[in-house]
């Protein structure tokens, strides 16, 4: 079973800029879990998604955003990106509420 | 809201050693604790999972014990190899099914 796969691995963006990431979860599974991971605050939950329904959000900005498509796919936005903002991105799929798989991360740094 | 703190941040043994890593959590409620291993360039990997029916999982030279009245849980390697080297997170997830991430620790295995 192939595992979960995030899109693009690697964007270096302009403060100011907005940026799209994707990830596609494992297949079968409903849950998507988008992560921040920086070296300074470590791994920090941003939002859930759920048969397309946001289920669950960190303490992030409004910049931060997130939807969810029928094939459980899962994509999310940052707005007006600060230089704080760089951080390596991760998405976890899971069929509910059980066990989280991560992806490999998408690596944004802002200039 | 849950709070998890892991100890120690580095932890440096010869191959063959035991390594322990621990971790406390804050909220009582929690009910499931996995720990996760992350190598360089690499999304975190579900290693082992426990949740707060049991005291005690195993599988192969990892194990994972849990004390809910102290609120503490704790990852054992047994044998250790070089290949173990990596940085490992314990967490702890919330009444709202949020994972909540200790700080992390660098495990080397000097071969």
């Amino acid at each position: 079973k192939a595992g979960v796969t995030q899109t693009p691995r690697y964007l270096i963006k302009t403060r100011g800029q907005q940026v799209t990431l994707s990830c596609s979860p494992i297949s079968g599974h409903r849950s998507v879990s988008w992560y921040q991971q920086t070296p300074g605050q470590g791994l920090q939950f941003l939002f859930e998604y759920f048969s397309e329904t946001q289920r669950n959000k960190g303490n992030f900005p409004g910049r931060f955003s997130g939807r969810q498509f029928s094939n459980s796919r899962s994509e999310m936005n940052v707005s007006t990106l600060e230089l704080g903002d760089s951080a390596l991105y991760l998405c976890a799929s899971s069929f509910d509420r059980d066990e989280q798989y991560f992806g490999p991360g998408t690596r944004l740094t802002v200039t | 809201g849950e709070n998890v703190e892991q100890h120690p941040s580095t932890l440096s043994v010869q191959e063959g050693d035991s390594a322990v890593i621990k971790c406390t959590y804050s909220d009582s409620a929690s009910n499931y604790f996995p720990w996760y291993k992350q190598e360089l360039g690499k999304g975190p990997q579900l290693i082992i999972d426990i949740r707060s029916n049991v005291g005690e999982k195993k599988d192969q030279r990892i194990a994972v014990t849990l004390n809910k009245t102290a609120k503490h849980f704790s990852l054992h390697i047994t044998e250790t190899q070089p290949e173990d080297s990596a940085v490992y997170f314990c967490a702890g997830e919330d009444s709202s099914y949020k994972l909540i991430f200790g700080s992390g620790t660098r495990l080397l295995v000097r071969p």
